[in-house]
C-alpha cells in the first residue's frame, strides 16, 4: 500500500512570492490535513480535508489557504510568502475519525528567502 | 498555552524501559490521549491512542491516570530505533494538539 507523498520535497522561494504544496493520500482516505513544523513553534495544525470540504482550521492567517479534488488528493497554498513562512510542511491522511491513526508524508521544506 | 507538557528530552539505556511522561491537565472528557514519534528527516508516525483505558500495542503500552490529567508512554525494551522525539497529543472534535515532544536518546 503505497503512503503519503508529498511534492515537491524541497523547494527555495523569495518574499513575496506564492508556493503551491500537494500532497497524495493513501488510497481509500478521505481526511487530508496539514501541519507546519518550525523549531521554535513546533508541529502547528493548518487545516483539515475531508471529502473536499474543510472541516476544521488552525490559527493561521488567510495567505494560508487549501483545497481537495474528488480523488483525495490536497494542495495547500501560501500567498505573499514572509521570512517566517520558511518550516517543514507535513501533511497526513487519514480516515477521518476522531479516534483514527494519521499517516505523515515526508513533508515538504520550504525556504523563504 | 500548550495543551500538553513534556520533558524537552530523555536519555535511556539499550533493552531497558523507558518511561515518557506527558501533563494534560486541560484535557476535557471526550478528547482522545495519541502518541506519536517522529525519526530524523521523517515525518511523525503514529505509537499508540487511548481514551480511559490503558492500552497495549505492538510498539508500546499507554497507561492513562484515573483523572486523566497525565499518561505514561511506556516502551518495555528501548532499542536504538526508538531513538526519536515523542509527541503526546490531544484529539478534539476539531484537530490533534501536538506538544513540544520528548528527545529520546538510547545509549548501547
Amino acid at each position: 500500500k503505497a503512503g503519503v507523498t508529498q511534492t515537491p520535497r524541497y523547494l527555495i522561494k523569495t518574499r513575496g512570492q506564492q508556493v503551491t504544496l500537494s500532497c497524495s493520500p493513501i488510497s481509500g482516505h478521505r481526511s487530508v490535513s496539514w501541519y507546519q513544523q518550525t523549531p521554535g513553534q513546533g508541529l502547528q495544525f493548518l487545516f483539515e480535508y475531508f471529502s473536499e470540504t474543510q472541516r476544521n482550521k488552525g490559527n493561521f492567517p488567510g495567505r494560508f489557504s487549501g483545497r481537495q479534488f474528488s480523488n483525495s488528493r490536497s494542495e495547500m497554498n501560501v500567498s505573499t510568502l514572509e521570512l517566517g513562512d520558511s518550516a517543514l510542511y507535513l501533511c497526513a491522511s487519514s480516515m477521518g475519525q476522531r479516534d483514527g491513526e494519521l499517516f505523515f508524508g515526508e513533508g515538504s521544506r520550504l525556504t523563504v528567502l | 498555552d500548550a495543551k500538553t507538557t513534556q520533558p524537552n528530552s530523555m536519555e535511556s539505556n539499550e533493552e531497558e524501559p523507558v518511561h515518557l511522561p506527558c501533563n494534560h491537565s486541560t484535557i476535557s472528557g471526550t478528547d482522545y490521549i495519541h502518541w506519536y514519534r517522529q525519526l530524523p528527516s521523517q515525518g511523525p508516525e503514529y505509537v499508540i491512542h487511548g481514551l480511559t483505558s490503558n492500552v497495549n500495542n505492538r510498539m508500546a503500552s499507554l497507561a492513562i491516570a484515573e483523572d486523566r490529567k497525565s499518561s505514561t508512554l511506556i516502551l518495555h525494551r528501548a532499542t536504538l530505533r526508538d531513538a526519536a522525539v515523542y509527541y503526546c497529543i490531544l484529539r478534539d472534535v476539531y484537530q490533534f494538539y501536538f506538544g513540544t515532544g520528548t528527545s529520546l536518546t538510547v545509549i548501547p
